[in-house]
């Protein structure tokens, strides 16, 4: 059965680096997509972006640009990072494995997030 | 951005009632409608993919249904196991997007 392990900073400063990793262990890395949800304190879930072994990767807006997921196939892991984080960054952040009838094409509409990881919450104070 | 809207966004409900869920989106999304199961400090957990096919391992007392901008999730014979808050997802187009949530309470 697979599992995502995360771990990461949780005390960032504003204007510094978010650095997040996501470890699968069991089942396959290769035949999925993988993606990074947040949620605010009191808030709901915000979908943060994609990317997949294909090459393809996708970003919510709403970031401005300042993140990143890359994956590192030798050791299962995918990593998000965000630049010049701001108190609106405060967020449990979590990594999730994503599957559709198309990802195998690179099509990704009609995707599911499953497992997703335990979580890592992080808080930018200064 | 395709707005998902719930309702309610909270409720209260007894061990062994039933309740639906509903989520409407901004735009029609086909059945490209997901449904995840929250519990605090725990990692949401996906229940229903493709608007109405229920994930493996996930208990038959949880359906769903819809399709274009209307859906919902039913529970049936609430367990105690189920207060949870629920969240619906689209995924037709990026940025993907999350209802604002429904909180199943114990009455």
């Amino acid at each position: 059965q697979v599992q995502l392990q995360q771990w990461g900073a949780g005390l960032l400063k504003p204007s510094e680096t978010l650095s997040l990793t996501c470890a699968v262990y069991g089942g396959s890395f290769r035949d999925y997509f993988w993606t990074w949800i947040r949620q605010p304190p009191g808030k709901g879930l915000e979908w943060i972006g994609m990317t997949s072994h294909g090459g393809s990767s996708d970003y919510n807006p709403s970031l401005k640009r300042r993140a990143t997921i890359s994956l590192d196939t030798s050791k299962n892991q995918v990593s998000l990072k965000v630049i010049s984080v701001t108190a609106a960054d405060t967020a449990v952040y979590y990594c999730a494995r994503g599957f559709g009838p198309h990802i195998l094409r690179e099509v990704f509409r009609n995707n599911w997030f499953d497992p997703w990881g335990q979580g890592t919450p992080v808080t930018v104070s200064s | 951005d395709i707005q998902m809207t719930q309702s309610p966004s909270s409720l209260s409900a007894s061990v062994g009632d039933s309740l639906t869920i509903t989520c409407r989106a901004g735009q029609s999304i086909n059945n490209y409608l997901n449904w995840y199961q929250h519990k605090p400090g725990k990692a949401p957990n996906l229940l229903i993919y493709a608007a109405s096919t229920l994930q493996s391992g996930v208990p038959s007392r949880f359906s769903g249904s819809g399709s274009g901008t209307d859906f919902t999730l039913t529970i049936s014979s609430l367990q105690p196991e189920d207060f949870a808050t629920y969240y619906c997802q689209q995924s037709y187009g990026t940025p993907w997007t999350f209802g604002q949530g429904t909180k199943v309470e114990i009455k």
